[in-house]
This record gives structure tokens, sequence and C-alpha cells, in this order.
């Protein structure tokens, strides 16, 4: 099957510096990439679209200054998070599909927990 | 607003019994609907998709059942083992739509 790569998998930072995160699709090309934060015992809370070449989607309540996402390939995007506070830490997921119709499965990556001290 | 709900948020049973998750879902009209495994700190795993016009679909110990009247998603495990305790989460996407939205997830626990 399709996999995900999504790296650090864990990374603690101090308090109003940058964090940024990768994701990518190893074994086929993603035309669409999604950001996910989940909170513990809680759903996965999309944050952003991601289309190859242009600007990310964002959901309504997400900070597009505050979570930047950058999809420079179609094997490729990644999610800085800016300026990092305590109440940013959280389980960030990447998912992609090969589906341009976004109509089938979505590959996930392994997730990355991030720590803000 | 739309809404989708898991039916419980923790569900515990004895291994070899059937496991049977809901779904149900208000103020959408689905495409096709989508169920996950994931467990404890890792991303989901996808297990079985059934669109709008389907009823039903199989795959080894996994069944799902589709009722748009009732709004509403089935996820069966027959002969549930303790290596099938994780969160399961239904997603539904829209064919008008690009993204898949989660609902909160069951966490099922299987005891020997």
């Amino acid at each position: 099957g399709a996999v995900v790569s999504q790296h650090p998998s864990r990374v603690i930072c101090k308090s109003g510096t940058s964090v940024k995160i990768e994701c990518r699709s190893l074994d086929f090309q993603a035309t669409t990439m999604f950001w996910y934060r989940q909170f513990p015992k809680q759903s996965l809370m999309l944050m952003a679209t991601s289309n190859e070449g242009s600007k990310a989607t964002y959901e309504q309540g997400v900070e597009k200054d505050k979570f930047l996402i950058n999809h420079a390939s179609l094997t490729l995007s990644t999610l800085t998070v800016t300026s990092a506070h305590p109440e940013d830490s959280s389980f960030y997921i990447c998912s992609a599909t090969r589906d341009r119709a976004n109509t089938g499965e979505l590959f996930f990556g392994e997730g990355s927990r991030l720590t803000v001290l | 607003s739309q809404k989708i709900e898991q039916n419980s948020e923790a569900l515990n049973i004895q291994e070899g019994k059937t496991a049977t998750l809901t779904c149900n879902y208000t103020n959408y009209s689905p495409a096709y609907l989508q169920w996950y495994r994931q467990d404890p700190g890792r991303g989901p795993v996808f297990l079985l998709l059934i669109r709008e016009n389907e009823k039903e679909k199989r795959k080894e110990r996994l069944k799902v059942t589709f009722d748009t009247t009732l709004k509403q998603s089935l996820f069966h495990i027959t002969a549930s083992q303790p290596a099938d305790s994780a969160t399961y989460l239904c997603a539904l996407g829209t064919s008008s739509a690009s993204k898949i939205i989660f609902g909160s997830g069951t966490r099922l626990s299987i005891r020997p």
C-alpha cells in the first residue's frame, strides 16, 4: 500500500520558536495533502487542505500566519508552527490522497507530537 | 449544522463476541463513508469505504452497513480479538467537497 512518512515523530521546543513538520508520500504522487491536529481522546480536526503548487485552504478558525503550509512538490508538504506556544502542543497528522477527486482512501502519516515548553 | 456522532466514547466487550459500532450524521449528504482504525500515538489506518448506493461491504471479519434513510452506518467486527482493541473513526465525504470529515471515534476494548 501507499506510504506516507511524517517527520519528526516527536519534537519539544521552547515557547516562541518555530517548528517545521514534513509530510512525504514515499511511493506515490499525492495530489492533495491534509493537515490535522488531534487533542487527547478527541478526533482529528482538519486544519488545512494543501494542493501542490497552490496556496493552502485553511479551515475556519485556523490562523494561516501561525500555521504555514508549503506544498512544493507532489510528494512533500510541510507545516511550520510559527512562534509556538504551550497551547499549540498537540498531535499533528498529515494525510495524502492519490485521487484527484478526493473520493477515496486517505493515507496517513504516523503523526508528530509537538510539546511546547 | 453538520454533525457526525459515534455512539459511544468507549465500548468494552468479551473476546469472541461481535463488536458493533455506530456512526450517525445529521445535516449531511455523504457520497461515501469510511472507517479507520487508530492505535494510540499513531496515525489512522484505512479499513473500509462504502458508497451511498451500497448497503453493505465486507472485508474478512469486518462488515459495514450504510443506511442513508436513517443517516447511519454500522461497523461490525465478528469473532473479536484483543488485537482489535483500538479507536475506530468514521469519516464522511461528499462529491462536492474535497475533504473528509471525521467523527470523534469509539475506543473499543476486547477483553480476553
